[in-house]
């Protein structure tokens, strides 16, 4: 049972490009979340999606689409990558609406 | 803004109990306190969840006061492994779900 699998584990982007981050969960969660971790800060939610086809924006949004077409996936794109992107992005999945299971994360640069 | 406040840091003795505090004085009656631990810029792992009665699994003890306002994590015996940053949550009502918005959490530090 993978659990969350979030893909690329790590990558450098320049300024103004544009990529996806992948997320996949195997437990028929509802619930998907994306999350980013600046350095000794809490997690800030970014999107979150109470099943396929809806998709709702959290804290900070700005910069960021998602889409949800299937239960299993929960893609994160950045559209025109900023340096204020660099961070630790995380996947989680839940059951419920709350809780979750977390993915291992992906390492974002932008420089 | 997170609605929990925690020490920043705290040391324990391995084999010992370890207790981590939270306050969360403006919590709403529907809103759940949450406890998540993050080892080393790993994913967060799940700890433990209550609504106001005290809650116990297989990882810790979850102490809620009466009127809510604050709680504590028990880790009964405290391993080198259980080092780590611990974060209190409270679940709150935004666009018509509830979310987990995250503060900066607890250092703990388990030493030998």
């Amino acid at each position: 049972n993978a659990g969350v699998t979030q893909t690329p584990k790590f990558r450098i982007l320049k300024i103004g490009q544009s990529m996806t981050l992948q997320c996949a969960q195997d437990m028929n969660h509802n619930y998907m979340y994306w999350y980013r971790q600046d350095p000794g800060m809490g997690l800030k939610l970014i999107y979150y999606s109470v099943g396929a086809g809806i998709t709702d924006k959290g804290e900070v949004p700005n910069g960021y689409n998602v889409s949800r077409s299937t239960t299993e996936d929960f893609p994160l794109r950045l559209e025109l990558a900023a340096p204020s992107q660099t961070s630790v992005y995380f996947c989680a999945s839940s059951l419920t609406a709350t809780g979750g299971h977390f993915g291992d994360g992906t390492r974002l640069s932008i420089l | 803004d997170a609605k929990t406040t925690q020490p920043t840091s705290m040391d324990c003795a391995e084999g010992r109990a370890a207790n981590l505090p939270c306050n969360h004085s403006t919590i709403s009656g529907n809103e759940y306190v949450y406890w998540y631990r993050q080892i080393h810029s790993q994913g967060p792992q799940y700890i433990i969840h209550g609504l106001k009665n005290n809650e116990t699994n297989e990882m810790a003890s979850l102490i809620i006061t009466e009127d809510r306002k604050s709680s504590t994590l028990i880790l009964p015996h405290a391993t080198l492994r259980d080092t780590a940053v611990y974060y209190c949550i409270v679940s709150e009502f935004m666009d018509s779900n509830y979310q987990l918005i995250w503060g900066a959490g607890t250092k703990l530090i388990i030493k030998p």
